[in-house]
C-alpha cells in the first residue's frame, strides 16, 4: 500500500518570505501522480499544483514550485513571496495511474501553514 | 455554475441512527468519491465509483454504504454499524482519464450526540 508522510505539523513564515513543506511517499509503482492541496479554514480542498512521475521537470504554478526527487520518493512544495492568503493546511497527496482513473487519492497527514504579518 | 455541492453542511445523529450524506455533481464527471477527515489527519478514502451502478471500497469502508443510480449522485450512509461516525466528510469528483484531477466539495461536518 502507498503510503504519505508529512514531517512538518505546523511551519512558519514572515509575509514576502519564501518557505519549503516536505513530503515524502512510499510506493512501488513507476508510473503515478503527486499533488498538493491547500485547505483554508473554510475547508474547502483547493488543488495547488500537479506533478506527473514520468516528467522529470518540476511543476511550477505562479509563486508555488515543487522539488519533485522520483527516487529518493520526496516530493516538496516551495512557496515564493508568501501571503497571507496562503495560510491554510497543506495536504500532499499520491494518486497511482492504474485503475482506469479512478483511483482515490493518499493523502498525508497536512502541515500548517501560519503567515506571520 | 458547475460544482458539486454537498448537503447538509452540518449533520446531528444519535448513536444507533443511520444517516445519509448527500452529494451532487454538474461537472458530468464519471468518477465520484467519498473522503472522511478527522482532526489532525488527512483525508481517508471510504467509497469510490466511476460508473453508474458500480462502486469499490476504499480504505475505511467499514460501516458506510453508498449507491450510484444516476450519474450525478453519489450518497453516502453512515450506518449504525460505524464505531466512530463523528467526522468531516468530503465529496470529490473527476474525469476518467490519466491524472484526472479531483474536485471537491465543501463538505459536511456529522456529529453523533
Amino acid at each position: 500500500a502507498q503510503t504519505v508522510t508529512q514531517s512538518q505539523p505546523e511551519m512558519s513564515v514572515q509575509e514576502a518570505e519564501t518557505v519549503t513543506l516536505s513530503c515524502t511517499y512510499d510506493t512501488s509503482e513507476s508510473d503515478y501522480y503527486l499533488f498538493w492541496y491547500k485547505q483554508p479554514p473554510s475547508r474547502q480542498m483547493i488543488l495547488v499544483i500537479r506533478q506527473e512521475a514520468y516528467k522529470q521537470q518540476n511543476a511550477t504554478e505562479n509563486r508555488f514550485s515543487v522539488n519533485f526527487q522520483k527516487a529518493a520518493k520526496s516530493f516538496s512544495l516551495k512557496i515564493s513571496d508568501s501571503q497571507l492568503g496562503d495560510a491554510a493546511m497543506y495536504f500532499c497527496a499520491y494518486r497511482r495511474v492504474g485503475g482506469g482513473g479512478a483511483d482515490g487519492l493518499t493523502f498525508g497527514k497536512g502541515t500548517h501553514l501560519i503567515i506571520q504579518p | 455554475d458547475g460544482g458539486i455541492t454537498q448537503s447538509p453542511k452540518y449533520l446531528f445523529r444519535k448513536e444507533g441512527q443511520n444517516v445519509t450524506l448527500s452529494c451532487e455533481q454538474n461537472l458530468n464527471h464519471d468518477a465520484m468519491y467519498w473522503y472522511r477527515q478527522d482532526p489532525g489527519q488527512g483525508l481517508r478514502l471510504i467509497y469510490y465509483s466511476q460508473i453508474v451502478n458500480d462502486f469499490q471500497k476504499g480504505d475505511i469502508a467499514e460501516g458506510y454504504s453508498v449507491s450510484r443510480e444516476k450519474k450525478e449522485s453519489f450518497p453516502l450512509t453512515v450506518t449504525s454499524a460505524q464505531k466512530n461516525p463523528t467526522a468531516f466528510y468530503l465529496c470529490a469528483s473527476s474525469i476518467l482519464r490519466r491524472g484526472g484531477e479531483q474536485f471537491f466539495g465543501p463538505g459536511t461536518r456529522l456529529t453523533v450526540l
